[in-house]
């Protein structure tokens, strides 16, 4: 247990519609990353707070994406108008006070 | 920009075989290196890192080596078992509050009886 924890761990959607997702960070990390993975490669960097502070993000985030951290404590992923290609695994880290990032499980999303 | 590469896989190997799993990086500046981890159905562990040159990073057998010179932080185990099936991924990061993590694709392990 690593304690991030992610929610839902699976979710199956609709082409077109909105989802969310949640990560629950260890309580005392204030950095907060969200990453995608897709089949046969390495996760690839979406979004960072340190806090409550969006600081980075990526050009592969497109305006469909959203992501939102609260008084700097759970972070919210959200999707609209899913597309098959949004199909991947969603992965949230937190970093406390030196490099190592603790990875929560993932949420794995499938569009139909 | 900053990047990792590391040898493609799968790599197949018998139960008690050494492993060698190469990783390279593009960096400027002194990175910290990492080697994580994802066992089926899972998220990633970190396995172990190094946050300077000649700094050996070490667990459950492996080891790995940062080498600034070559740019390669290559990991390696005597003797593996059934249990170290997994994705293994090399990544770096800098000892930053703005820093990301830069993963490798990932190389796929596979330990027969």
């Amino acid at each position: 247990d690593t304690g991030v924890s992610q929610d839902p761990r699976h979710k199956i959607t609709k082409r077109g519609q909105n989802v969310t997702f949640r990560c629950d960070p260890i309580s005392e990390h204030n950095r907060l990353y969200w990453y995608r993975q897709t089949l046969g490669q390495g996760p690839e960097f979406l979004t960072y707070f340190q806090n409550e502070a969006q600081l980075e993000k990526s050009r592969l985030l497109s305006d469909r994406f959203s992501a939102e951290r609260p008084k700097g404590s759970f972070s919210t992923l959200e999707i609209q108008r899913t597309e098959q290609g949004d199909s991947a695994m969603y992965l949230c880290a937190s970093i406390g006070r030196d490099t190592e990032a603790f990875f929560g499980q993932g949420t794995r999303l499938t569009v139909v | 920009g900053n990047s990792v590469t590391q040898m493609e896989g799968p790599v197949t190997l018998s139960e008690e075989a050494f492993l060698t799993i190469n990783c390279t990086y593009t960096a400027t500046g002194y990175p910290s290196l990492f080697w994580y981890v994802q066992y089926p159905g899972e998220g990633l562990q970190l396995l172990l890192k190094a946050t300077k040159a000649d700094d050996k990073g070490s667990n459950k057998g492996f080891e790995a080596t940062y080498r600034k010179e070559t740019t390669s932080f290559h990991l390696e185990k005597g003797s593996v078992q059934v249990s170290d099936s997994a994705v293994y991924f090399c990544a770096l990061s800098y000892y930053s509050s703005a820093s990301k993590i830069i993963f490798g694709s990932g190389t796929r392990l596979s330990i027969r009886p």
